[in-house]
């Protein structure tokens, strides 16, 4: 069965640096997602992405993030200077289309970001 | 705005006892409903949705919910509890105003399962 594969499993990054988080959502999905869930808490939608533009962010995804679809087959998050508190698991998710919106949401294992 | 909103956040059971976990929503439309599975070190697989077909939805793993508007509850139900049942469950709603293509988390239950 297809899946969402993101890659790193695990990035340790320096406050202040600048982090990508890579994804690859299943070939022939259109909607693109971002969630995070810092440890003990709820999974936090960040942002969607249609059509090679974010169509809705939450106010967690301020200046300091951006998404990108590089090429035909990525989908990546940046965070440019990284904070403490972006220390998270984040997930990427993919679905096939937004008609209706009872398409599930596949979802990759995660990057577990850890902040120094 | 919708939400969601797990009661109890650990459920232990026997083996091969009845397993709910609970799930009550808030929307100002009709909703769409999900459960999704996590077990640990993975990511989010998900178990079974509402999408008002019917009220009473079946998915993997034995599990299966039912949609009860009047107490705006998807409740998650398994007659039978598995060893490897064990992990955490995420109830969520999309749709309508102010979530068209985003998913809404509850906080999670997670479900121990003990011989």
């Amino acid at each position: 069965e297809p899946e969402v594969t993101q890659t790193p499993s695990h990035q340790v990054t320096q406050m202040g640096q600048e982090v990508i988080l890579r994804c690859v959502p299943i070939s022939n999905h259109l909607y693109f997602y971002w969630y995070r869930q810092i440890l003990g808490q709820k999974v936090e939608f960040l942002v969607s992405f249609y059509n090679n533009e974010i169509s809705e962010k939450s106010e967690i995804f301020d200046d300091q993030f951006s998404v990108e679809r590089p090429d035909g087959s990525n989908f990546t998050l940046k965070i440019r200077s990284t904070k403490l508190e972006d220390s998270a698991m984040y997930f990427c998710a993919s679905s096939e289309f937004r008609v209706f919106s009872n398409q599930p949401q596949h979802f990759g294992d995660g990057t577990r970001l850890s902040i120094l | 705005a919708q939400s969601v909103t797990q009661l109890g956040s650990h459920v232990s059971v026997s083996e091969g006892a009845l397993v709910l976990l609970r799930c009550n929503y808030s929307s100002s439309v009709p909703p769409y409903l999900f459960w999704y599975v996590q077990y640990p070190n993975q990511g989010l697989q998900l178990l079974l949705k509402y999408t008002s077909a019917a009220t009473l939805v079946k998915g993997i793993n034995g599990f299966e919910a039912e949609f009860k508007k009047s107490e705006t509850s998807f409740h998650l139900t398994k007659p039978s509890a598995h060893m490897s049942d064990a992990a955490e469950y995420f109830c969520a709603v999309t749709g309508g105003p102010g979530g068209y293509n985003k998913l809404i988390f509850g906080a999670g239950t997670r479900l121990a399962v003990h011989p």
